[in-house]
C-alpha cells in the first residue's frame, strides 16, 4: 500500500471548517483513500473514502486532487467532539490487500472553543 | 453497519500467562481483522481472520504467539500467549461488512502485563 504523509497536529476553532491534508504521491490506480479517526480511548471510526472523485457524507467531505497524489478531509463545522487523531490511509479495494489498513501516525486535531 | 463488542475490556496479567480476547459482531461478516495498538502508537495489523480459512498473519506476528479462532461468522478470539510486558497494548478487532468498504472497530481490550 502507498505511504501517506500527514501533519503531526492541527488546531481549529469550534464552528470553523477543519481542513486536514494528506499526501499520497505513490498511490496506485486501484487504491482508495480512506479517512478514519480515533477519539481518545476508543476504536477507530470510519469517516469517508474515495477513489478519484470528491465525496461527501454526513460527517465530512473528501477532496482528491486530479493527479490523486494528495487529498484533503474537510469537517465543515468542527465541534469539540471532533478532537481526535485523524488517519489518512491508502488501501487496495480487492485481492489480498482488501480490508487491510496500514495506519500511520495521523494528525492530532484539536478543536478549541 | 456493524456493532462489535470485546471481552474483556481490560485486564492485568502476569508475565508467562495467556489471555484470550473475544470479539462478537451483531451481524454475519466474512472479513475480520485483529490489530494491536501499543502505548502512544498507531494501530498495527496482526492478522486477518476470515471464516472458513486459516488466519493469515502479518510480518512480525506468528500463530504460536497469537493463535486465532474463527468458529462462525459472528465471533472470533485472539489469544496472547506467554505474555511479556512488551505485549502490553490495546487489542482491537474489526470487520468489513460484505459489499462495503467501511471497516468497523471494536472498543478494544486494554492489556497490561506485569
Amino acid at each position: 500500500d502507498a505511504k501517506t504523509t500527514q501533519p503531526t497536529s492541527m488546531d481549529c476553532a469550534e464552528g470553523r471548517a477543519a481542513n486536514l491534508p494528506c499526501n499520497h504521491s505513490t498511490i496506485s490506480g486501484n487504491e482508495y483513500v480512506y479517512w478514519y479517526r480515533q477519539i481518545h480511548s476508543q476504536g477507530p471510526q470510519y469517516i469517508i473514502h474515495g477513489l478519484k472523485n470528491n465525496e461527501t457524507n454526513e460527517m465530512a467531505s473528501l477532496i482528491i486532487t486530479e493527479d490523486r497524489k494528495s487529498s484533503t478531509l474537510i469537517l465543515p463545522h468542527a465541534t469539540l467532539r471532533d478532537t481526535a487523531v485523524y488517519y489518512c490511509i491508502v488501501s487496495g479495494a480487492g485481492g489480498t490487500s482488501y480490508g487491510k489498513l496500514t495506519f500511520g501516525q495521523g494528525t492530532i486535531l484539536t478543536v478549541h472553543p | 453497519s456493524a456493532v462489535i463488542s470485546q471481552k474483556p475490556s481490560r485486564d492485568i496479567c502476569q508475565r508467562g500467562t495467556s489471555l484470550t480476547i473475544q470479539c462478537q459482531v451483531d451481524s454475519q461478516v466474512t472479513m475480520m481483522f485483529w490489530y494491536r495498538q501499543q502505548p502512544g502508537q498507531s494501530l498495527t495489523l496482526i492478522a486477518t481472520a476470515n471464516q472458513g480459512s486459516e488466519a493469515t498473519y502479518e510480518s512480525g506476528f506468528v500463530i504460536d504467539k497469537f493463535p486465532i479462532s474463527r468458529p462462525n461468522l459472528t465471533f472470533s478470539t485472539l489469544t496472547v500467549s506467554n505474555m511479556s510486558p512488551e505485549d502490553s497494548s490495546i487489542y482491537l478487532c474489526s470487520v468489513v461488512p460484505q459489499g462495503t468498504y467501511e471497516q468497523y472497530f471494536g472498543p478494544g481490550t486494554r492489556l497490561t502485563v506485569t
